[in-house]
Protein backbone atom coordinates (compact mmCIF):
# COMPACT_ATOMS: atom_id res chain seq x y z
CA UNK A 1 0.00 0.00 0.00
CA UNK A 2 1.02 3.43 -0.86
CA UNK A 3 2.38 5.28 2.47
CA UNK A 4 0.77 8.58 1.04
CA UNK A 5 -3.15 9.79 1.25
CA UNK A 6 -4.41 12.55 -1.20
CA UNK A 7 -7.41 14.00 -2.59
CA UNK A 8 -8.71 11.76 -5.43
CA UNK A 9 -9.34 15.12 -7.73
CA UNK A 10 -9.27 18.54 -7.41
CA UNK A 11 -10.54 21.73 -9.88
CA UNK A 12 -8.07 25.10 -10.52
CA UNK A 13 -8.78 28.04 -12.63
CA UNK A 14 -5.89 28.51 -15.49
CA UNK A 15 -3.61 31.03 -14.31
CA UNK A 16 -3.88 30.54 -10.85
CA UNK A 17 -1.87 29.00 -8.55
CA UNK A 18 -2.80 24.97 -7.81
CA UNK A 19 -1.82 23.55 -4.63
CA UNK A 20 -1.74 19.69 -4.36
CA UNK A 21 -1.81 18.32 -0.59
CA UNK A 22 -0.32 14.89 0.40
CA UNK A 23 -0.21 13.38 3.75
CA UNK A 24 2.54 11.07 4.83
CA UNK A 25 2.41 10.81 8.13
CA UNK A 26 4.39 7.46 8.57
CA UNK A 27 7.43 8.77 7.11
CA UNK A 28 10.72 7.59 8.14
CA UNK A 29 13.30 10.37 9.05
CA UNK A 30 15.41 9.03 5.76
CA UNK A 31 12.40 8.81 3.31
CA UNK A 32 11.83 11.45 0.59
CA UNK A 33 8.83 12.96 -0.41
CA UNK A 34 8.79 13.08 -4.59
CA UNK A 35 6.31 14.41 -7.06
CA UNK A 36 5.38 13.21 -10.06
CA UNK A 37 2.74 13.59 -12.59
CA UNK A 38 1.32 11.26 -15.52
CA UNK A 39 -0.44 12.80 -18.13
CA UNK A 40 -3.38 10.50 -19.96
CA UNK A 41 -1.99 7.67 -21.55
CA UNK A 42 1.90 8.65 -21.08
CA UNK A 43 4.75 7.74 -18.74
CA UNK A 44 5.53 9.52 -15.28
CA UNK A 45 7.08 12.98 -15.63
CA UNK A 46 9.19 13.76 -12.81
CA UNK A 47 8.23 17.42 -11.02
CA UNK A 48 10.23 17.49 -7.78
CA UNK A 49 11.08 16.15 -4.73
CA UNK A 50 12.68 16.52 -1.25
CA UNK A 51 13.96 15.66 2.22
CA UNK A 52 12.91 18.60 4.78
CA UNK A 53 13.98 21.88 3.41
CA UNK A 54 11.49 23.61 0.81
CA UNK A 55 12.12 22.75 -2.76
CA UNK A 56 11.75 25.33 -5.95
CA UNK A 57 12.63 24.59 -9.61
CA UNK A 58 10.88 25.74 -12.83
CA UNK A 59 8.07 23.31 -12.56
CA UNK A 60 6.65 23.82 -9.30
CA UNK A 61 7.54 24.28 -5.32
CA UNK A 62 7.68 21.57 -2.52
CA UNK A 63 6.52 22.99 0.78
CA UNK A 64 7.00 20.27 3.55
CA UNK A 65 5.92 20.64 6.83
CA UNK A 66 8.19 20.72 9.80
CA UNK A 67 7.44 17.69 11.26
CA UNK A 68 7.34 15.93 7.55
CA UNK A 69 4.10 14.46 8.06
CA UNK A 70 2.65 16.44 4.71
CA UNK A 71 3.82 18.64 2.12
CA UNK A 72 2.23 20.45 -0.80
CA UNK A 73 2.69 20.84 -4.43
CA UNK A 74 2.06 24.12 -5.55
CA UNK A 75 1.91 25.20 -9.48
CA UNK A 76 2.26 28.84 -9.49
CA UNK A 77 0.30 29.80 -12.90
CA UNK A 78 -1.54 26.75 -13.97
CA UNK A 79 -2.03 26.06 -17.42
CA UNK A 80 -4.61 23.79 -19.62
CA UNK A 81 -1.36 21.16 -19.86
CA UNK A 82 -1.02 20.67 -15.98
CA UNK A 83 -4.42 18.61 -15.84
CA UNK A 84 -3.30 15.25 -15.14
CA UNK A 85 -3.11 12.87 -12.28
CA UNK A 86 -0.32 14.26 -9.70
CA UNK A 87 1.49 11.42 -7.75
CA UNK A 88 3.07 11.96 -4.06
CA UNK A 89 5.49 9.09 -3.30
CA UNK A 90 7.24 8.55 -0.35
CA UNK A 91 10.78 6.27 -0.22
CA UNK A 92 14.18 6.05 0.89
CA UNK A 93 16.92 6.80 -1.77
CA UNK A 94 19.17 4.59 -3.44
CA UNK A 95 19.77 1.51 -3.52
CA UNK A 96 16.70 1.59 -1.20
CA UNK A 97 14.55 2.93 -3.33
CA UNK A 98 10.64 1.56 -4.10
CA UNK A 99 7.96 3.82 -5.76
CA UNK A 100 4.60 2.59 -4.29
CA UNK A 101 2.37 4.94 -6.59
CA UNK A 102 -1.21 5.41 -4.96
CA UNK A 103 -4.44 6.42 -6.94
CA UNK A 104 -2.75 10.33 -6.90
CA UNK A 105 -5.16 13.28 -7.23
CA UNK A 106 -6.46 14.03 -10.43
CA UNK A 107 -5.74 17.60 -11.05
CA UNK A 108 -8.34 19.41 -13.84
CA UNK A 109 -7.39 23.22 -14.92
CA UNK A 110 -10.28 24.46 -16.04
CA UNK A 111 -10.53 27.66 -18.46
CA UNK B 1 18.40 15.82 -20.05
CA UNK B 2 17.27 12.37 -18.51
CA UNK B 3 15.09 11.54 -21.20
CA UNK B 4 14.27 7.52 -21.32
CA UNK B 5 12.12 5.75 -24.52
CA UNK B 6 10.40 2.97 -24.84
CA UNK B 7 9.84 0.90 -28.35
CA UNK B 8 7.32 0.09 -29.30
CA UNK B 9 4.89 2.58 -28.20
CA UNK B 10 2.29 0.21 -28.78
CA UNK B 11 2.04 -4.02 -30.00
CA UNK B 12 -0.65 -5.84 -30.89
CA UNK B 13 -0.30 -9.73 -30.88
CA UNK B 14 -1.90 -12.50 -31.01
CA UNK B 15 -2.17 -15.15 -27.98
CA UNK B 16 0.87 -17.04 -27.21
CA UNK B 17 3.53 -15.61 -28.67
CA UNK B 18 6.12 -13.30 -27.04
CA UNK B 19 6.83 -9.51 -27.12
CA UNK B 20 9.81 -7.95 -26.64
CA UNK B 21 9.61 -3.90 -25.01
CA UNK B 22 13.11 -2.01 -25.22
CA UNK B 23 13.37 0.96 -22.74
CA UNK B 24 16.69 3.25 -23.26
CA UNK B 25 18.41 5.95 -21.64
CA UNK B 26 18.86 8.49 -24.51
CA UNK B 27 21.59 11.04 -22.60
CA UNK B 28 22.48 9.09 -19.01
CA UNK B 29 23.63 5.66 -17.75
CA UNK B 30 21.07 3.76 -15.62
CA UNK B 31 23.18 1.56 -13.52
CA UNK B 32 19.05 0.50 -12.21
CA UNK B 33 16.16 0.17 -13.84
CA UNK B 34 12.20 -0.41 -13.38
CA UNK B 35 9.57 -2.06 -14.93
CA UNK B 36 6.38 -1.06 -14.10
CA UNK B 37 2.16 -2.21 -15.13
CA UNK B 38 -0.49 -0.20 -15.32
CA UNK B 39 -4.34 -1.34 -15.91
CA UNK B 40 -6.94 0.91 -17.45
CA UNK B 41 -7.78 3.54 -14.30
CA UNK B 42 -5.33 2.13 -11.93
CA UNK B 43 -2.14 3.25 -10.88
CA UNK B 44 1.24 2.07 -11.94
CA UNK B 45 2.33 -1.46 -10.16
CA UNK B 46 6.22 -2.48 -10.00
CA UNK B 47 6.99 -5.63 -11.52
CA UNK B 48 10.53 -5.74 -11.14
CA UNK B 49 14.26 -4.22 -10.52
CA UNK B 50 17.03 -4.75 -12.61
CA UNK B 51 20.57 -4.01 -12.16
CA UNK B 52 22.81 -3.70 -14.81
CA UNK B 53 25.08 -6.96 -15.20
CA UNK B 54 22.52 -8.97 -12.60
CA UNK B 55 19.53 -10.66 -12.34
CA UNK B 56 16.56 -8.64 -11.80
CA UNK B 57 14.07 -8.40 -8.95
CA UNK B 58 10.82 -9.41 -9.55
CA UNK B 59 7.85 -8.37 -6.81
CA UNK B 60 5.75 -10.37 -5.21
CA UNK B 61 3.07 -12.04 -7.49
CA UNK B 62 4.81 -10.85 -11.20
CA UNK B 63 6.58 -14.82 -12.90
CA UNK B 64 9.67 -14.36 -13.57
CA UNK B 65 9.37 -17.12 -16.02
CA UNK B 66 7.05 -15.13 -18.08
CA UNK B 67 8.18 -11.88 -18.02
CA UNK B 68 11.80 -11.70 -18.75
CA UNK B 69 13.95 -8.94 -18.15
CA UNK B 70 17.53 -8.24 -19.71
CA UNK B 71 19.68 -5.51 -18.34
CA UNK B 72 22.71 -5.93 -20.52
CA UNK B 73 24.08 -1.89 -20.43
CA UNK B 74 24.10 0.48 -18.99
CA UNK B 75 21.27 2.27 -21.34
CA UNK B 76 19.42 -0.48 -22.57
CA UNK B 77 16.97 -3.02 -20.65
CA UNK B 78 14.14 -5.48 -22.01
CA UNK B 79 11.35 -7.10 -21.11
CA UNK B 80 9.98 -9.68 -22.60
CA UNK B 81 6.69 -11.08 -21.93
CA UNK B 82 6.55 -15.28 -23.19
CA UNK B 83 3.44 -16.77 -24.34
CA UNK B 84 1.36 -13.48 -23.77
CA UNK B 85 -2.14 -13.72 -22.87
CA UNK B 86 -5.12 -11.63 -23.24
CA UNK B 87 -5.10 -10.94 -19.94
CA UNK B 88 -1.48 -9.61 -19.72
CA UNK B 89 -2.68 -6.51 -22.15
CA UNK B 90 -1.66 -3.23 -19.81
CA UNK B 91 0.46 -0.04 -20.27
CA UNK B 92 3.82 -1.39 -19.34
CA UNK B 93 6.32 1.38 -18.72
CA UNK B 94 9.62 1.56 -17.50
CA UNK B 95 12.13 4.24 -15.64
CA UNK B 96 15.69 4.52 -15.11
CA UNK B 97 17.89 6.04 -12.19
CA UNK B 98 21.09 7.32 -13.05
CA UNK B 99 23.92 6.31 -11.70
CA UNK B 100 25.61 9.84 -10.81
CA UNK B 101 24.00 13.35 -10.59
CA UNK B 102 20.33 13.08 -10.13
CA UNK B 103 20.74 9.32 -9.18
CA UNK B 104 18.39 9.88 -6.44
CA UNK B 105 15.46 10.62 -9.32
CA UNK B 106 13.74 8.14 -11.44
CA UNK B 107 13.12 8.98 -15.01
CA UNK B 108 10.03 7.45 -16.85
CA UNK B 109 9.73 6.50 -20.44
CA UNK B 110 6.41 7.10 -22.52
CA UNK B 111 5.02 3.51 -22.08
CA UNK B 112 4.25 0.44 -24.28
CA UNK B 113 0.80 -0.71 -24.81
CA UNK B 114 0.39 -4.12 -25.15
CA UNK B 115 -2.90 -5.89 -26.28
CA UNK B 116 -3.11 -9.23 -26.75
CA UNK B 117 -5.77 -10.60 -28.93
Amino acid sequence: DAKTTQPTSMDCAEGRAANLPCNHSTISGNEYVYWYRQIHSQGPQYIIHGLKNNETNEMASLIITEDRKSSTLILPHATLRDTAVYYCIVSARPPRQNFVFGPGTRLSVLP
Amino acid sequence: GAVVSQHPSRVICKSGTSVKIECRSLDFQATTMFWYRQFPKQSLMLMATSNEGSKATYEQGVEKDKFLINHASLTLSTLTVTSAHPEDSSFYICSARPGTGGGETQYFGPGTRLLVL
